[in-house]
């Protein structure tokens, strides 16, 4: 089946710390992969996206690459800042048919001064 | 502005009754979605719907309703059937069509039941 592995939180940084969390998948086909944010109370928004192999996507200094080859999606930031304090979502889309969303479990970011 | 609105933000609810909750786009999407988030489970889908009048179950539709009379809203019925409604339920919607994997999301009701 389809799905999406994340790795577990909540991971702790201060300020200006380099981010990484890690995201694989298992898909039949070729998937979309997404990084979502989620802000206390609010809900999901989209962070980036990727739809094929290699493509990079990137928004507010976040990046993620498309790995085929290791089936992964790693989010990364170079210096994070208190404002990033959040729970990240991976999510995957298969391209064909209903294109269902499938979530990872989520990973919380907390960020101190 | 265009958007998804999830009414109500909180809700209290005693055992056995049937509550409603309500969802509204204004974006014009054809396809809508009701999600559950747990802590520490992620999001699992309920219900889905890609035109009016049409819907389908997803991965935990036990217990949930849904109807889809027009395309701005599909709202979600919480019946007594569910045996642990409370939870957090996000209402999603996105266009149809290749490549267009994009979800808005509401910003979510709170489910309590006492």
């Amino acid at each position: 089946g389809n799905s999406v592995t994340q790795m577990e939180g909540p991971v702790t940084l201060s300020e200006e710390a380099f981010l990484t969390i890690n995201c694989t998948y298992t898909a039949t086909g070729y998937p979309s992969l997404f990084w979502y944010v989620q802000y206390p109370g609010e809900g999901l928004q989209l962070l980036l996206k990727a739809t094929k192999a290699d493509d990079k996507g990137s928004n507010k200094g976040f990046e993620a690459t498309y790995r085929k080859e290791t089936t992964s999606f790693h989010l990364e930031k170079g210096s994070v800042q208190v404002s990033d304090s959040a729970v990240y979502f991976c999510a995957l889309s298969l391209n064909t048919g209903f294109q269902k969303l499938v979530f990872g479990t989520g990973t919380r970011l907390l960020v101190s001064p | 502005d265009g958007g998804i609105t999830q009414s109500p933000k909180y809700l209290f609810r005693k055992e056995g009754q049937n509550v409603t909750l309500s969802c509204e786009q204004n974006l014009n999407h054809d396809a809508m979605y009701w999600y559950r988030q747990d802590p520490g489970q992620g999001l699992r889908l309920i219900y889905y719907s890609q035109i009016v009048n049409d819907f389908q179950k997803g991965d935990i539709a036990e217990g949930y309703s849904v109807s889809r009379e027009k395309k701005e809203s599909f709202p979600l019925t919480v019946t007594s059937a569910q045996k642990n409604p409370t939870a957090f339920y996000l209402c999603a919607s996105r266009l149809q069509g290749p490549n267009t994997g994009e979800l808005f999301f509401g910003e979510g009701s709170r489910l309590t039941v006492l």
